[in-house]
């Protein structure tokens, strides 16, 4: 069983919308959760940490319902910057698990 | 900003022959990791390091596999006998406290022939 699930995508969306990324996880043990971006080829780069009371950084908001074990990135009106794979992170022990990441390109 | 450094950035070599791969973390963080990304797949976990010793690792870090923090400022991952499927892209991440977010290297991109 993957310890970290997410869509795979690809999501393709035009420029301005809204869209919305999820996760699940299966150890309910998990302590701390993130959402990192991922540019081809390069190193992921924290995109924000995710807390239970939600948490709102710009344009990018995060969820987290511990009961449903579901962690979600929401995305307002998007940039042609915004195109990325976005990764999201359990972090339980020692280890952080990450999903196999959602492919977003944002088309003008 | 201070930033994990990771040398060199892309090293070729023969199946079987040993490599290292050097990460300078950031200078004040404790937790230190090592990760690989198989081209096309997700990022796994490798091993954690605190306290000069390694605090977990994964059924991907087997008996080839070693990691070192020779001095103050190194933290090294060794393969000892490099296989064809070893090929990916090796990530080193650091970050200062128990509860505090991680930090990525650039990479190194590993090729075996």
């Amino acid at each position: 069983r993957k310890e970290v699930e997410q869509d795979p995508g690809p999501f393709n969306v035009p420029e301005g919308a809204t869209v919305a990324f999820n996760c699940t996880y299966s150890n309910s043990a998990s302590q701390s959760f993130f959402w990192y971006r991922q540019d081809c080829r390069k190193e992921p780069k924290l995109l924000m940490s995710v807390y239970s009371s939600g948490n709102e950084d710009g344009r990018f908001t995060a969820q987290l319902n511990r009961a449903s074990q579901y962690i979600s990135l929401l995305i307002r009106d998007s940039k042609l910057s915004d195109s990325a794979t976005y990764l999201c992170v359990a972090h339980t022990g020692n280890q952080f698990y990450f999903g196999t990441g959602t492919s977003l390109t944002v088309i003008p | 900003e201070p930033e994990v450094t990771q040398t060199p950035s892309h090293q070729v070599t023969q199946m079987g022959q040993e490599v290292i791969l050097r990460c300078v973390p950031i200078s004040n963080h404790l937790y230190f990791y090592w990760y690989r990304q198989i081209l096309g797949q997700k990022v796994e976990f490798l091993v954690s390091f605190y306290n000069n010793e390694i605090s977990e690792k994964s059924e991907i870090f087997d008996d080839q596999f070693s990691v070192e923090r020779p001095d103050g400022s190194n933290f090294t991952l060794k393969i000892r006998s490099t296989k064809l499927e070893d090929s990916a892209m090796y990530f080193c991440a650091s970050r200062r406290g128990a509860q505090e977010t991680q930090y990525f290297g650039p990479g190194t991109r590993l090729l075996v022939l």
